[in-house]
């Protein structure tokens, strides 16, 4: 399976500010989706990052606020912009390698706002 | 609106007993349906997975039972171990999308 790298693994930011993930994938893949779990709850599907156009975002979730980018088969960022309080979640990336495969997800990233 | 429904909310079974956590979706157009596990301070871990062709799937002591007719599936952890305490998330997958559950908290006690 797909060895799924994110940075940072955590970090604490101050409201108004910005932050971005990084998501690094050992094999080229398919599709690379990003997840957000707020404290205690399940995962929520932010947006499916697309190789060379503008990522597709899922109902509540904007380009302005989540911005992401995908450059190549390998690899994509999404950036938390001017966080609130209410943004502190752990962000996950993942992965689809084929159209059999199974999904699987990196660490993730921990973001508290302050 | 939860397109994946999970139960129980949480779970407590002795060591060495059996535990079921159940799920129903509405989404025909589901074709991947996975189970994972999450530790505290860790990423989900995909446990074990099954596509709606297949009536059931064993791994180790871990089974998902599907019921396509029914939109239902579980997961049977089969001699529940100390160590398999953790949260549980049923998901379903359409064109590598997940949908997940609200999560199953399960406790084995020693």
């Amino acid at each position: 399976s797909a060895v799924i790298s994110q940075k940072p693994s955590r970090d604490i930011c101050q409201r108004g500010t910005s932050l971005t993930i990084q998501c690094q994938v050992d094999s080229q893949v398919t599709m690379m989706f990003w997840y957000r779990q707020q404290p205690g709850q399940s995962l929520t599907l932010i947006a499916t990052a697309n190789q060379g156009s503008e990522a597709t975002y899922e109902s509540g979730f904007v380009i302005d606020k989540f911005p992401i980018s995908r450059p190549n088969l390998t690899f994509s960022t999404l950036t938390v912009s001017n966080m609130s309080p209410e943004d502190s979640s752990i962000y996950l990336c993942s992965v689809l390698t084929g159209e059999s495969s199974p999904l699987h997800f990196g660490n993730g990233t921990r973001l508290t706002v302050t | 609106q939860q397109q994946v429904k999970q139960s129980p909310q949480s779970l407590i079974v002795q060591k060495g007993g059996i535990s079921i956590i159940n799920c129903a979706y509405e989404n025909t157009a589901f074709d991947y349906f996975p189970w994972y596990q999450q530790f505290p301070g860790k990423g989900p871990a995909l446990l074990i997975a099954i596509r709606p062709d297949v009536s059931e799937k064993k791994e180790g002591r871990f089974t998902i039972s599907f019921n396509k007719s029914a939109k239902q599936f579980s997961l049977h952890i089969m001699d529940s171990q100390p160590g398999d305490s953790a949260t549980y998330f049923c998901a379903a997958s359409s064109w590598g999308k997940l949908q997940f559950g609200a999560g199953t908290q399960v406790v084995v006690t020693p």
